[in-house]
């Protein structure tokens, strides 16, 4: 069975500080995985996705993700955190060839001055 | 182009009502799919409609029926709400749910509570 593990449900930051946010995926085929992020009261948008064509992959709003097979990892980064990144954001995964989204449970992300 | 709509945005239900909840979508997507999300839980799969005509359950259907009206609309209806449908719930559609680079893209929700 496929997987995605959100470590910490709530991670808080320094405005100008570095963002990681760690996501852990279970999954017997090579994944594609997907950051999403949700703002309050909002759907999700998608940040960035992984689909093989490269382990570090580069997203909207400064954010960059690194596939890492051997520690089955896609933590989410970006450099200098802005107030307006608080949101909430979620991996999730999906086996190639296969119609499902599996989410992780979220990680809430708060920036304070 | 306005994406994926949701309709209506907030609504309160007694236990026993029913009620449809509507999604529309206009980016011509083959694929369209209804989640559930709970706190600490994450998005869950009620039911998915991998092209027009089709559906299919994912991991959470019970207590729930899907109609795919056409290739932009899918509706969810809960015949009797109860209040562990009490959630925040997302409709998104994709252009092709099987191609190895699909993304889902997500309407802005619907918050129903059940009393």
């Amino acid at each position: 069975a496929q997987s995605v593990t959100q470590l910490g449900s709530h991670v808080s930051v320094s405005e100008g500080a570095l963002v990681l946010l760690r996501c852990n995926y279970s999954s017997s085929v090579p994944p594609y995985l997907f950051w999403y992020v949700q703002y309050p009261n909002q759907g999700l948008q998608l940040l960035l996705k992984y689909t093989s064509a490269a382990t570090l992959v580069k997203g909207i709003n400064g954010f960059e993700a690194e596939f890492k097979k051997s520690e089955t990892s896609f933590h989410l980064t970006k450099p200098s955190a802005h107030m307006s990144d608080a949101a909430e954001y979620f991996c999730a995964l999906k086996r190639g060839g296969g119609n499902k989204l599996t989410f992780g449970t979220g990680t809430q992300l708060k920036v304070e001055l | 182009n306005a994406g994926v709509t949701q309709t209506p945005k907030f609504q309160v239900l007694k236990t026993g009502q029913s009620m449809t909840l509507q999604c529309a979508q206009d980016m011509n997507h083959n694929s369209m799919y209804w989640y559930r999300q709970d706190p600490g839980m994450g998005l869950r799969l009620i039911y998915y409609s991998a092209s027009e005509g089709t559906t299919d359950k994912g991991e959470v259907p019970n207590g729930y029926n899907v109609s795919r009206l056409n290739k932009r609309e899918f509706s969810l209806r809960l015949e009797s709400a109860a209040p562990s449908q009490t959630s925040v719930y997302f409709c998104a559609s994709s252009e092709v749910a099987g191609a190895l680079t699909d993304t889902q893209y997500f309407g802005p929700g619907t918050r129903l509570t059940v009393l």
